[in-house]
């Protein structure tokens, strides 16, 4: 079974304060995910990444950078938070992108206050 | 761009009553269709998916859908729910660029009642 873990599970950040969320996949995916789910959005894509080293961005990534520093594992990051940034944030992992299976930690809840 | 349409923000049922949430696509080929669920503080988990062949695709815990080419849809039914059915659920269909993933819609919130 396809395995994303993303860390921390919660996170209370101040404005302005940089932030880091974290996100391991252990199935050797090329692919890989960041989303934020709002609601009255659903989710949207922030960025994603084909490979290591790789990092492109999606549909809305302004304020938030991407690292992809190996296979596994894929950061997003946030240098100076602010609270329209609160949000629950998914990382997830697939091998073939929309054509497959995404498979989906189980989400950051971050506030910004 | 691709889109995808989910009419029906909450649905309430109950207990073995049968389910059909809505799903109404946008895209300029022929697309890989989704359907995921969410439990509450949980990931989204795949339900099935639909590319090619027999309409009627067949996913996980009893649920099936189908696609319409004609209609753009690709509804989503189960025909007796349980409690444990209740959750968010999302109708996806691959980006253009399918390195892009997934373009969710807003999901269905289905509240299962005994």
């Amino acid at each position: 079974e396809a395995a994303v873990t993303q860390s921390p599970r919660n996170k209370v950040a101040v404005t302005g304060g940089k932030v880091t969320l974290s996100c391991n996949q252990t199935n050797n995916h090329n692919n890989m995910y960041w989303y934020r789910q709002d609601t009255g959005h659903g989710l949207r894509l922030i960025h994603y990444s084909y490979g290591a080293g790789s990092t492109e961005k999606g549909d809305i990534p302004d304020g938030y950078k991407a690292s992809r520093p190996s296979q596994e594992n894929f950061s997003l990051i946030l240098e100076l938070a602010t609270p329209s940034q609160t949000s629950v944030y998914f990382c997830a992992s697939g091998d073939l992108g929309g054509s497959e299976t995404l498979y989906f930690g189980s989400g950051t809840r971050l506030t910004v206050l | 761009a691709q889109s995808v349409t989910q009419p029906d923000a909450r649905v309430t049922v109950s207990e073995g009553a049968s389910l059909q949430l809505r799903c109404k696509y946008s895209y300029s080929a022929t697309p890989y269709l989704f359907w995921y669920v969410q439990y509450p503080r949980q990931g989204l988990q795949m339900l099935l998916k639909y590319y090619s062949g027999d309409p009627v695709v067949q996913g996980v815990n009893g649920f099936e859908a189908e696609f319409s080419k004609s209609d753009s849809s690709f509804h989503l039914r189960k025909a007796s729910v349980h409690w444990s059915d209740s959750a968010v659920y999302f109708c996806a269909v691959s980006a253009t660029n399918y390195a892009q993933g997934l373009t969710f819609g807003l999901g269905t919130r289905v509240s299962v009642f005994p």
